[in-house]
């Protein structure tokens, strides 16, 4: 079975300054796909970023980006220059390849002050 | 692509009572799923279907609840006697399963509330 933990439940940070999103995960296959997602308020769940684990390089998608560790079985998001806008519950999830379901973490809720 | 989009988006309803939601994908979206998300949990997988065909049900899943999706198009989920613990947000996604590379889109949710 896939376990996801995310050990921060809430977080908060100045506009423009960096956050790390702390992730990390356990599971038996070796091929599988780790995501983050952003739930805003009152709003959907939208991808923010994905990572396959075959891939050594660490995914980036404009100011967010990953540090995938997967020996250590860790998977941090990054955001440079947060914005109002990035105030979100964020949720780390797993999927085995060749599955179907996501396996989620219970979520960071990040707060952006001006 | 106007979005995964579900109706309602709030239901509040009696302890008994039967409820349903609805879901309609993405457009040419052959997967769709059903999550349930409770206060303070990310969500849980409960049930997908590929096009028209269930696949596979969570053992969340109990008798009380059954999902359809007629065509391959848009899905309903059902709930029966609905209790105080299937109070959550009932969260809908589809993709097209064309690739291990299969990213899942979320719709807005359906906020239940048995009283």
């Amino acid at each position: 079975a896939q376990t996801v933990t995310q050990s921060q439940p809430e977080m908060s940070v100045q506009e423009a300054e960096t956050v790390t999103l702390s992730c990390t995960y356990d599971t038996s296959e070796n091929n599988y796909y780790l995501f983050w997602y952003k739930q805003p308020p009152s709003r959907q769940m939208i991808l923010v970023i994905r990572q396959e684990a075959y891939k050594q390089q660490n995914a980036t998608e404009n100011r967010f980006s990953v540090n995938f560790q997967k020996a250590a079985k860790s998977f941090s998001l990054k955001i440079s220059d947060s914005q109002l806008g990035d105030t979100a519950m964020y949720f780390c999830a797993s999927r085995v390849g060749g599955n179907y379901k996501l396996t989620f973490g219970k979520g960071t809720l990040l707060t952006v002050n001006p | 692509d106007t979005g995964v989009s579900q109706d309602p988006r709030h239901k509040i309803t009696k302890r008994g009572q039967n409820v349903t939601f609805r879901c309609d994908p993405i457009s040419e979206h052959n997967r769709l799923y059903w999550y349930r998300q409770t206060l303070g949990q990310g969500p849980e997988f409960l049930t997908y279907f590929q096009n028209e065909a269930q696949l596979e049900k969570s053992r969340l899943l109990s008798d009380r609840f059954s999902a359809e999706r007629p065509k391959g198009s848009f899905s309903t989920l059902e709930i029966q006697r609905t209790e105080q613990g299937d109070s959550a947000m009932y969260l809908c996604a589809s993709s097209l399963w064309d690739s291990l590379r299969e990213t899942q889109y979320f719709g807005p949710g359906t906020r239940l509330l048995v009283l």
